[in-house]
């Protein structure tokens, strides 16, 4: 079955440092492969789409990549602040034909910045 | 804020018991998923409605069921409760159910079994 799989360790990182996160994943080939944010208690909030046929996206501070060789994303983000400090999830959509935009989790990462 | 709005917030109630969470997604929404987080199994996905129809399937156990209304809304019943059902369920929505639409999650339900 698919496997996804992101550092379970939490990433300690200096403010103003870029953080770089992975995403690995077994056992079949997602068509996208999406980040979300989660803080403590709260929902995850979408960040970034990215599709197979794109190497890299960017939104502001944020830079996604995804190696469909590899089958690896990078999820970086530049100049941290502290206010960055959350878990961040990479979701992959569902194997081909297996239904409508069903996500598949990865168990998150948790970032630190700190000051 | 995301538009998406989950009752009750917290919920405690013991073991065999049945339970119902309530969603409203996003105003113009179609597409309601639910999901439920857990310490040991991460944020799993059990079922999507779009348009009051049932679209998508995940992990979900036979002892619980969810069902979209007319107006968009959806209920997730959990029934014969175990310990083991403790968890955060999330209800998200989408405008479509288009796989790259955007999910937006609510703000989620904690549910503790005792």
């Amino acid at each position: 079955s698919q496997k996804i799989e992101q550092n379970s360790e939490a990433l300690n990182i200096q403010e103003g440092k870029t953080a770089t996160l992975t995403c690995n994943y077994t056992n079949y080939s997602p068509a996208y492969l999406q980040w979300y944010r989660q803080d403590p208690g709260r929902g995850p909030v979408f960040l970034l789409l990215i599709r197979e046929n794109e190497k890299e996206k960017r939104k502001e501070r944020l830079k996604v990549t995804f190696d469909t060789t590899l089958k690896q994303s990078l999820f970086h983000i530049t100049a941290s602040q502290p206010a960055d400090s959350a878990t961040y999830l990479c979701a992959l959509d569902s194997p081909r034909g297996g239904g409508y935009n069903k996500l598949i989790f990865g168990a998150g990462t948790r970032l630190a910045v700190h000051p | 804020d995301s538009g998406v709005t989950q009752t009750p917030k917290h919920l405690i109630t013991a073991t065999g018991q049945r339970v119902t969470l309530r969603c409203s997604p996003r105003s113009g929404d179609l597409s309601v998923y639910w999901y439920q987080q857990s310490l040991d199994q991460g944020l799993q996905f059990l079922i999507q409605y779009y348009n009051g129809e049932e679209r998508a399937k995940g992990n979900i156990l036979e002892r619980f069921s969810a069902q979209q209304f007319p107006d968009l809304h959806s209920e997730l019943n959990l029934s014969s409760l175990e310990l083991g059902d403790s968890a955060l369920y999330f209800c998200a929505s989408s405008q479509s159910s288009g796989r790259t639409d955007t999910q937006y999650f609510g703000p989620g339900t904690r549910l503790t079994v005792l």
